[in-house]
C-alpha cells in the first residue's frame, strides 16, 4: 500500500477552517483515501473517504486533485471538541476487508 | 446500535503472567480485527477474523499471542506469558462483510495493558 505523509501537528483556533494535507505519492489505481479521527482514550473513528475530486459529508470535506498524489481534509469552523489526532490512510479498493495501515497522524490542537 | 466493546478497559499484570482481552463486535459484523499501539509507536494491525476463521494473522508478533473467535461472535486475545514490551493499548474493530468501495471499521475504546 502507498505510504502516507502528513504533518505531525497543527494548531488552530475555534471557528477557523482547518486543512490537513496528506501526501501519498505512490497511490495505485485501485487505492482510495480514507481519514480517521481519534480522540484521547478512544479508538479511531471513520470520518470520510474518497477516490477523486471532492467528497463532503456532515463532518468534513475531502479534496483530491486529479493526480491523486495528495489529499486535503477540510474541517469547517472547528471547535474545541475537534482536538484529536487525524489519520490519513490509503486502502485498496478490492479486498476491502483488509487491515488498516496507520501512520503517525496529525495531532490537531484547537485553542479557544 | 451498540458499538464495539472491549473488556477490561485497563489491565496491569506482572511479567510472566497471562492476560486475556475480550472484544464484542457490533452485532452482525462478520469482520473482526485486532490492532495495538505500543508506547510511542503507530497503531499496528495484529489479525483479522472473518466470522470464526482467521483471515490474516500476519501482524501477530509471536506465539505468545493467541486470538480466538469461537462461534464467530466475540473474540479473545490471550497473551501468555506477558512481557514488558507487550504494554500498550489493544484495539478491536469490526466491520460488515467486505463489499462495495470501502469497508468502514468501527473501533472499540481499547484495552490499556501494562506489564510490570
Amino acid at each position: 500500500l502507498a505510504k502516507t505523509t502528513q504533518p505531525i501537528s497543527m494548531d488552530s483556533y475555534e471557528g477557523q477552517e482547518v486543512n490537513i494535507t496528506c501526501s501519498h505519492n505512490n497511490i495505485a489505481t485501485n487505492d482510495y483515501i480514507t481519514w480517521y479521527q481519534q480522540f484521547p482514550s478512544q479508538g479511531p473513528r471513520f470520518i470520510i473517504q474518497g477516490y477523486k475530486t471532492k467528497v463532503t459529508n456532515e463532518v468534513a470535506s475531502l479534496f483530491i486533485p486529479a493526480d491523486r498524489k495528495s489529499s486535503t481534509l477540510s474541517l469547517p469552523r472547528v471547535s474545541l471538541s475537534d482536538t484529536a489526532v487525524y489519520y490519513c490512510l490509503v486502502q485498496t479498493r478490492y479486498n476491502a476487508g483488509n487491515m488498516l495501515t496507520f501512520g503517525g497522524g496529525t495531532r490537531l490542537m484547537v485553542k479557544p | 446500535e451498540a458499538g464495539v466493546t472491549q473488556f477490561p478497559s485497563h489491565s496491569v499484570i506482572e511479567k510472566g503472567q497471562t492476560v486475556t482481552l475480550r472484544c464484542d463486535p457490533i452485532s452482525g459484523h462478520d469482520n473482526l480485527y485486532w490492532y495495538r499501539r505500543v508506547m510511542g509507536k503507530e497503531i499496528k494491525f495484529l489479525l483479522h477474523f472473518v466470522k470464526e476463521s482467521k483471515q490474516d494473522e500476519s501482524g501477530m508478533p509471536n506465539n505468545r499471542f493467541l486470538a480466538e473467535r469461537t462461534g464467530g461472535t466475540y473474540s479473545t486475545l490471550k497473551v501468555q506469558p506477558a512481557e514488558l514490551e507487550d504494554s500498550g493499548v489493544y484495539f478491536c474493530a469490526s466491520s460488515r462483510i467486505p463489499g462495495g468501495n470501502y469497508n468502514e471499521q468501527f473501533f472499540g475504546p481499547g484495552t490499556r495493558l501494562t506489564v510490570l
